[in-house]
């Protein structure tokens, strides 16, 4: 079956230190990939999306994503973390073969401490 | 930049009684979609709207659900005879095309007592 897997449900890290939160997909072929972020009592913000072309992509709040398709993987990386990036991270996939929708990873409570 | 708005932010119900979530969708976009997300699970599909009907309804979007777009602006989303585990946060999207980013609301955290 399709799923989308976020093997991390915590992560913590220091202020300044860089983060990667981690992604892997059961799709055929690749599929559009996103990330969005959840803060607390807010809505998912969509911080960056691969559809085809480049597979380092940037996005907002100075996070980018790599895909691998050899990997099945769409990892987020952010080479210094602020403490406003302490949030909840959402890796998602859409593959119109399946459907007009999007198909959520379980979600990564980051932590940042100071 | 133009977002998705819904209202109201908080919902709360005696079971079985009925609610309806509203939501603008992003005013050019054609494409509108309702997702759940229950307190520490996944964020789940309920349904996808276009052209004035349903386009895909997941299993959990049975007959208990329904969802409209009353005018040129709302989409609604009604749920009838709420049970105690229809409490989730409620999020609505929208997007411009089929094949195209989906934009979120803040959602609306529905809690059935």
């Amino acid at each position: 079956a399709q799923s989308v897997t976020q093997p991390d449900i915590h992560i913590t890290v220091s202020e300044g230190a860089s983060l990667e939160l981690r992604c892997n997909y059961s799709y055929g072929a690749t599929p559009y990939l996103f990330w969005y972020v959840q803060s607390p009592g807010q809505g998912l913000q969509l911080l960056l999306k691969y559809f085809s072309g480049d597979t380092l992509v940037q996005g907002i709040k100075g996070f980018e994503a790599e895909f691998k398709r050899s990997q099945s993987s769409f990892n987020l990386r952010k080479p210094s973390v602020h403490w406003s990036d302490a949030a909840e991270y959402f890796c998602a996939v859409y593959k119109p073969e399946y459907g007009n929708k999007l198909v959520f990873g379980a979600g990564t409570i980051l932590r940042v401490k100071s | 930049e133009p977002e998705v708005t819904q209202t109201p932010s908080h919902q709360v119900t005696q079971m079985g009684q009925e609610v309806i979530l509203r939501c603008v969708p992003i005013s050019n976009h054609l494409y509108f979609y309702w997702y759940r997300q229950i307190l520490g699970q996944k964020v789940e599909f309920l349904v996808s709207f276009y052209n004035n009907e349903i386009s895909e309804k997941s299993e959990i979007f049975d007959d208990q659900f329904s969802v409209e777009r009353p005018d040129g602006s709302n989409f609604t989303l009604k749920i009838r005879s709420t049970k105690l585990e229809d409490s989730a946060m409620y999020f609505c999207a929208s997007s411009e095309l089929e094949v195209e980013t989906q934009y979120f609301g803040p959602g609306t955290r529905l809690l059935v007592l």
